[in-house]
């Protein structure tokens, strides 16, 4: 089964640009990943699907100000023009062989 | 509006048993694999079951043999029967549509404590 391995944390601020990692486990660089955004006391909100190739697909609503990229086994998630609600908790999903997993969240503070 | 509302959490003792509820609206549910995933308060997310369009099921080790996952498409809901319940499960539990879940409903929460 695949890991997913996230920075526990992350900081930038206002009005600037951040990139998080979630990085896959050996085996696994080809897999296609999601990024879910958690806002404080809020559930998940989906935010895109993004594959070994770098394409992506945002969910409905998701600003243009997100974006997804990969190399190798990384699997990015840029955020630009950082704003106060952006903070929040991130976390990335793969899926192998019916079993689902999440990496550990990376929790991004806008200063 | 597609949309995901869970329900039926609350306070169980260990031991016992919770059934959670999740209506589904805004789209076609027969057409989804469909989610159960948990969080703990102040931890991160963890998948708790999956049924298929056909009605296949998966689970993680940590819930199989206690926990069912069942749909029924005729009135667009899925269901999570918990038996056995531990502490450990206490968490807030999200129904959510698809492989890389799309969409998420707002959560119940289930708590297990005497």
């Amino acid at each position: 089964q695949p890991v997913l391995t996230q920075s526990s944390s992350a900081s930038a601020s206002l009005g600037s640009s951040v990139k998080l990692t979630c990085t896959l486990s050996s085996g696994h660089s080809s897999y296609i990943i999601a990024w879910h955004q958690q806002q404080p006391g809020k559930a998940p909100r989906y935010l895109m699907k993004l594959e070994g190739s770098g394409s992506y697909n945002k969910g409905s609503g998701v600003p243009d100000r997100f974006s997804g990229s990969s190399s190798g086994a990384d699997r990015y998630l840029t955020i630009s023009n950082l704003q106060s609600e952006d903070e929040a908790d991130y976390y990335c999903e793969t899926w192998d062989s019916n079993t689902w997993v999440f990496g550990g969240g990376t929790k991004l503070t806008v200063l | 509006e597609v949309q995901l509302v869970e329900s039926g959490g609350g306070l169980v003792q260990p031991g016992g048993s919770l059934r959670l509820s999740c209506a589904a609206s805004g789209f076609t549910f027969s057409s989804y694999d469909m989610h159960w995933v948990r969080q703990a308060t102040g931890k991160g997310l963890e998948w708790v079951s999956a049924i298929g369009t056909a009605g296949d099921t998966y689970y993680p080790g940590s819930v199989k043999g206690r926990f069912t996952i069942s749909r029924e498409n005729a009135k667009n809901s899925l269901y999570l029967q918990m038996n056995s319940l531990r502490a450990e499960d206490t968490a807030v539990y999200y129904c959510a549509r698809a492989a890389y879940m799309d969409v998420w409903g707002k959560g119940t929460t289930v708590t297990v404590s005497s």
